[in-house]
């Protein structure tokens, strides 16, 4: 069975803190594929970033890093500095190479107060 | 580049009654998906096709849904007749390839429909 789980539903910081989004994951397959999409108010899912199972290197872009560990099947997400237009829902999401249906986990409603 | 188009932007209708939905993926993309993304939960896939083709379509629910890819290129999904549970953002998005392979899908703004 796949399944992506978002435990924080809803996460508030001010402007310029850090953030961390957790994404979990569970899936028997050894070839598979972790993203993470943001949703900003207009509804419109936004790709971010991709990770294959068999590349374990943490990715920075900007102010964005993200944090793969099979070993804990986690694949999280950190804001450094974060800025209001952060304000979205993010969405962890796990495809296998077996099924090849994109499942999403819940989402986390981030809000970046100025 | 144009984006994925979809229309309507919203929708509301009674219970019983019937709704469209159209979609005009990126051009080039052999993939088109529907997603149903019901208030405070991850969206969920309902069909794809590739070209006119449907590859998966394990999650819709035939009884009263259907969609469609005549041409390979645009779709429709249709809804006869809505429930309540149906009110929910219908979102398509496309990719050049199967997302396993390519990794990205391109998604619209999303059909916001409310059932009353």
């Amino acid at each position: 069975a796949q399944k992506v789980t978002q435990a924080q539903t809803e996460i508030s910081v001010v402007e310029k803190e850090d953030v961390t989004l957790d994404c979990v994951y569970e899936t028997r397959d050894t070839t598979y594929y972790l993203f993470w999409y943001k949703q900003p108010p207009s509804g419109e899912l936004v790709f971010l970033i991709r990770r294959n199972s068999f590349d374990e290197q943490n990715e920075i872009s900007g102010r964005y890093s993200w944090n793969f560990q099979k070993s804990t099947s986690s694949f999280n997400f950190t804001i450094t500095a974060s800025q209001v237009v952060d304000s979205a829902v993010y969405f962890c999401a796990l495809i296998s190479s077996t099924l090849g249906r994109l499942y999403f986990g819940r989402g986390t409603q981030l809000t970046v107060w100025p | 580049e144009a984006g994925v188009a979809q229309s309507p932007r919203y929708k509301i209708i009674e219970k019983r009654q019937s709704v469209a939905f159209w979609c005009n993926p990126i051009s080039g993309h052999a993939t088109l998906y529907w997603y149903q993304q019901i208030l405070g939960q991850g969206p969920k896939l309902l069909i794809q096709f590739q070209n006119n083709g449907v590859v998966d379509d394990s999650q819709l629910p035939k009884d009263r849904f259907s969609a469609e890819r005549l041409k390979g290129v645009d779709s429709t999904l249709k809804i006869q007749p809505a429930k309540l549970e149906d009110s929910a953002v219908y979102l398509c998005a496309s990719s050049l390839d199967r997302v396993g392979n390519t990794g990205e899908l391109f998604f619209g703004e999303g059909s916001r429909l409310t059932v009353l």
